[in-house]
């Protein structure tokens, strides 16, 4: 499998702190995307950044990308309790139709 | 909201039946997902499509067909369900004529249960 692999699988912290995910992947890709997951919900995506772009910001969201070393970070600052999801990358590979292969997530506990 | 619709919900049926999900989208893409999640596994892709009768297979195919007759509905058949099958069943949709590099909207999810 070429799936993607997030760590920490688990973080807990208090409202206000910024959260950190990372994304390790095994193969080139096209573009690396994050998604969030509410409980009993289905996926709602997050960022898309481009295997040649570098950084993106959306909101309190920074994403970077480092193709060298095959891994991705998702920073979320100033967090909310409304941020507790689990958190997932998913990579999409060369020739594959927009086809996305996920991680295992990291599950995000923001306690107020 | 990308008018993604999963029927139905939930499910519980028994080992040996046939099971037919059904994603239903509002605004006419060309490329429809279907994967299932489990703990420990995240999301694994088992058919996707790319046009009307156009699909093709994914990660964990074996045990599922997929049939698109039309562009806004995508159905998923467990043709002989097994308790290994057990699982949520997500749709999703990716806007765009090719998929790359574009986010995929999700539904909802189906829970199946096969006892």
């Amino acid at each position: 499998s070429q799936q993607g692999e997030e760590d920490p699988q688990a973080l807990s912290i208090q409202e206000g702190e910024n959260a950190t995910m990372n994304c390790s992947y095994k193969t080139s890709i096209n573009n690396l995307q994050w998604y969030r997951q509410n409980s009993g919900r289905g996926l709602v995506h997050l960022i898309l950044i481009r295997s040649n772009e570098r950084e993106k910001h959306s909101g309190r969201l920074r994403v970077t990308l480092d193709t060298s070393k095959k891994s991705s970070s998702l920073l979320i600052t100033a967090s909310r309790a409304a941020d507790t999801a689990s958190y997932f990358c998913a990579t999409n590979y060369g020739g594959s139709q927009g086809n996305l292969i996920f991680g295992k997530g990291t599950k995000l506990s923001v306690k107020p | 909201d990308a008018g993604i619709t999963q029927s139905p919900r939930h499910k519980v049926t028994e080992t040996g039946t046939p099971v037919t999900l059904r994603c239903h989208q509002t605004e006419n893409h060309r490329y429809m997902y279907w994967y299932r999640q489990d703990p420990g596994h995240g999301l694994r892709l088992i058919h996707y499509s790319y046009g009307v009768k156009d699909t093709d297979k994914g990660e964990v195919s074996d045990g599922y067909s997929v049939s698109r007759s039309k562009t806004e509905d995508f159905l998923l058949t467990l043709e002989s369900a097994t308790s290994s099958q057990t699982s949520v069943y997500f749709c999703a949709i990716s806007v765009g004529l090719t998929g790359v590099n574009q986010p995929q909207h999700f539904g909802d999810g189906t829970r199946l249960s096969i006892l």
